[in-house]
């Protein structure tokens, strides 16, 4: 079948490091992104991986394996504000452009 | 752009009413999805459109469900009849197309259904 998965919850504590992995599963590929929503907010776009490798934006680093179907969300510094869950999505799942399926969610909690 | 608006952004209503969900995308937007999420079920998606018109309907979960996109600056989610089993948040997002993916989600409109 076709699917997303994450972790359901990672705790952690400030100024930490913490990974959120995501594996899936689907017909076509083309790239993984991520989103951080807060409780009771929308779901806001992080970073997106097209290819394998490593792309870093600030205090988040994104990897994508393709050949593992594989990839994470690496946090530093973690910060109190950081708690919120945190999806992976395809965005052209199944290998239709654009449409866009979410995992299953990671609740991250930071604590003091 | 004021991002996307999602109107109400809180409906109570009782089972059997007709809900009507309210989303008008950023301009310039190729795509438009419609979202539920629940506790249970996370994010799924219900459906979207490209360029105003319906692409995936897949997950659209009954015949009571229906989606609707007059225009490039409108879309509508109905429930009729609504169900205790639809209370959920509905998000809209839209996203340009192309090689930018990057969906932009408005608040979200929170509904229960007694």
């Amino acid at each position: 079948g076709q699917s997303l998965e994450q972790p359901s919850e990672v705790t952690a504590v400030e100024g930490a490091i913490v990974q959120i992995n995501c594996t899936y599963q689907t017909s076509g590929f083309y790239g993984l992104s991520w989103y951080q929503q807060h409780d009771g907010g929308a779901p806001t776009f992080l970073s997106y991986n097209a290819l394998d490798g490593l792309e870093e934006t600030g205090r988040f680093s994104s990897f994508l394996s393709r050949s593992d179907s594989y990839g994470y969300l690496l946090l530093q510094e973690l910060q109190m504000k950081d708690s919120a869950s945190y999806f992976c999505a395809v965005p052209g799942y199944g290998g239709a452009t654009n449409k866009l399926i979410f995992g299953t969610g990671t609740l991250l909690a930071v604590q003091p | 752009d004021a991002g996307v608006i999602q109107s109400p952004r809180h409906e109570v209503t009782e089972m059997g009413q007709e809900v009507t969900l309210r989303c008008k995308p950023i301009s310039g937007h190729d795509y438009l999805f419609w979202y539920r999420q629940t506790m249970m079920r996370g994010l799924e998606l219900l459906i979207y459109f490209n360029n105003n018109v319906p692409i995936d309907d897949s997950g659209m979960p009954e015949d009571r469900f229906s989606a609707k996109m007059p225009n490039a600056s409108f879309s509508t989610l109905k429930i009729q009849p609504s169900e205790p089993r639809d209370s959920a948040v509905y998000f809209c997002a839209s996203s340009p197309g192309g090689s930018n993916t990057e969906a932009f989600f408005g608040q979200g409109t929170r509904l229960t259904v007694v």
